[in-house]
């Protein structure tokens, strides 16, 4: 079972309110991404890390931001939500390729929808 | 920059058939991994299957199976016995060293009685 968690599940707010989702793994991971989902559709990412006071942005254009002051947290925060940015959010994270084991974790996702 | 291309946007097979999905990549790194990722509906999504660029032989968990083509970069895969369980998006993903996951658009597939 993968150890990395994402918390709030789901979460309606107004427009204009700041939000941060969190996403925690004990796995000891470098790596963390977060990813941008509509349903069904496909993933974009929009931030990652390599470690910690690391972080970059992905190829979809977002207006969240990212820290990383601890390996294992990555959270993200959107300064002033609007209905644009109505999607899922997923965290994930793995271990850098010269491991043997690489797979990448992803957590359940935050649903967000903004009113 | 790598990319990854699933061509299949939807595909359906019968229960107990086999279905592949397809999946091509392009790279000019020479050590990289490639995954078939699953995502059930509204469900987490989980890991099906990895394989390493420098292993020549085919990854294989259980009824899920690959096709790496590392010269024609491609990376395919094979559902035998299909389920109904097996309904999900699936998608193919390269990873590398300096860059990060990267995945192709999805495949939905649909298991049907």
């Amino acid at each position: 079972e993968a150890d990395i968690y994402q918390t709030p599940r789901y979460l309606v707010i107004g427009t204009g309110k700041k939000i941060t989702l969190e996403c925690s793994q004990t796995m000891g991971h470098d790596k963390m991404y977060w990813y941008q989902q509509d349903p069904g559709m496909e993933l974009h990412l929009i931030h990652y890390s390599y470690g910690v006071n690391s972080t970059e942005k992905g190829d979809l254009s977002s207006e969240s931001t990212v820290s990383r002051i601890r390996t294992e947290h990555f959270p993200l925060t959107l300064e002033s939500a609007r209905p644009s940015h109505t999607s899922q959010y997923l965290c994930a994270s793995s271990e850098s390729p010269a491991s043997d084991y690489t797979e990448a974790f992803f957590g359940q996702g935050t649903r967000l929808t903004v009113v | 920059a790598q990319t990854v291309t699933q061509s299949q946007p939807e595909m359906s097979v019968q229960e107990a058939e086999t279905v592949t999905l397809s999946c091509t990549y392009d790279t000019s790194e020479n050590n990289y991994y490639l995954f078939w990722y699953k995502q059930p509906p509204s469900r987490q999504m989980i890991l099906v299957i990895r394989q390493e660029a420098y292993k020549q032989q085919n990854a294989t968990e259980n009824r899920f199976s690959v096709n790496f083509q590392k010269a024609a970069k491609s990376f395919s895969l094979k559902i035998s016995d299909s389920q109904l369980g097996d309904t999900a998006m699936y998608f193919c993903a390269f990873l590398t060293s300096g860059y990060a996951l990267n995945f192709g658009k999805g495949t939905s597939l649909l298991v049907t009685p």
